[in-house]
């Protein structure tokens, strides 16, 4: 079963910071996923990656697969970037679902 | 945005009951998946469709069964609520396994007293 670690569990910084969410995971995977949540409880996806680096708008996911590692980054931070970010991995390509980080709560105080 | 709903979105039911939950999806997607959400841990796969009348279970199963007789509804029945089955409820759903996004509903969230 492949763990999924996050840190910071919570996180508060001033808007206009620039924003670090990092996830590791202990087995090889076929993609990793990054969402938001908001308070209202919705799930959205982010970005969906295997190799290299997305970007989206004043998001960037980065993930180094021999490390096993992902970070999150969020450039100019804005208060409506306050949210729940949770990251995901596919361990097998297959059906059976993502395995899920227990999310870090940013806030970003105006 | 995806044309995932689900219902019912709020619920309050009594220990012993039987409890149904809808997911229902307009993207004529294969695959769909019923999520768990507690506080201290993450998302957890309760049971999982790739297709009609083709499910399995995930790392929470137990306490749950699920159907599919149609491409657009997936079901997650509690046969007999128990208070430990208090959560947030969300399904998913993807066209591809493993590389493709998965696209969540708007949670079902179920009191069990």
């Amino acid at each position: 079963k492949n763990e999924v670690e996050q840190s910071p569990q919570n996180l508060t910084a001033q808007e206009g910071e620039f924003i670090t969410i990092n996830c590791s995971y202990s087995v090889g995977i076929s993609a990793l996923h990054w969402l938001q949540q908001h308070p209202g409880g919705g799930i959205v996806s982010l970005f969906m990656l295997s190799s290299g680096k997305k970007k989206h708008g004043r998001l960037i996911a980065t993930i180094n697969i021999q490390e096993k590692h992902s970070s999150l980054h969020i450039t100019a931070s804005h208060p409506r970037d306050s949210a729940v970010y949770i990251c995901a991995v596919d361990s097998g390509g297959g059906a059976d679902g993502l395995t899920f980080g227990k999310g870090t709560h940013l806030i970003i105080q105006p | 945005d995806a044309g995932i709903t689900q219902s019912p979105r709020h619920k309050v039911t009594e220990t012993g009951t039987p409890v149904t939950l809808r997911c229902h999806q307009t993207e004529n997607h294969r695959y769909m998946y019923w999520y768990r959400q507690d506080p201290g841990h993450g998302l957890r796969l309760i049971h999982y469709s790739y297709g009609v009348k083709d499910t399995d279970k995930g790392e929470v199963s137990d306490g749950y069964s699920v159907s599919r007789s149609k491409t657009e509804d997936f079901l997650l029945t509690l046969e007999s609520a128990t208070s430990s089955q208090t959560s947030v409820y969300f399904c998913a759903i993807s066209d591809l396994a493993g590389q493709e996004t998965q696209y969540f509903g708007p949670g079902t969230r179920l009191l069990v007293l």
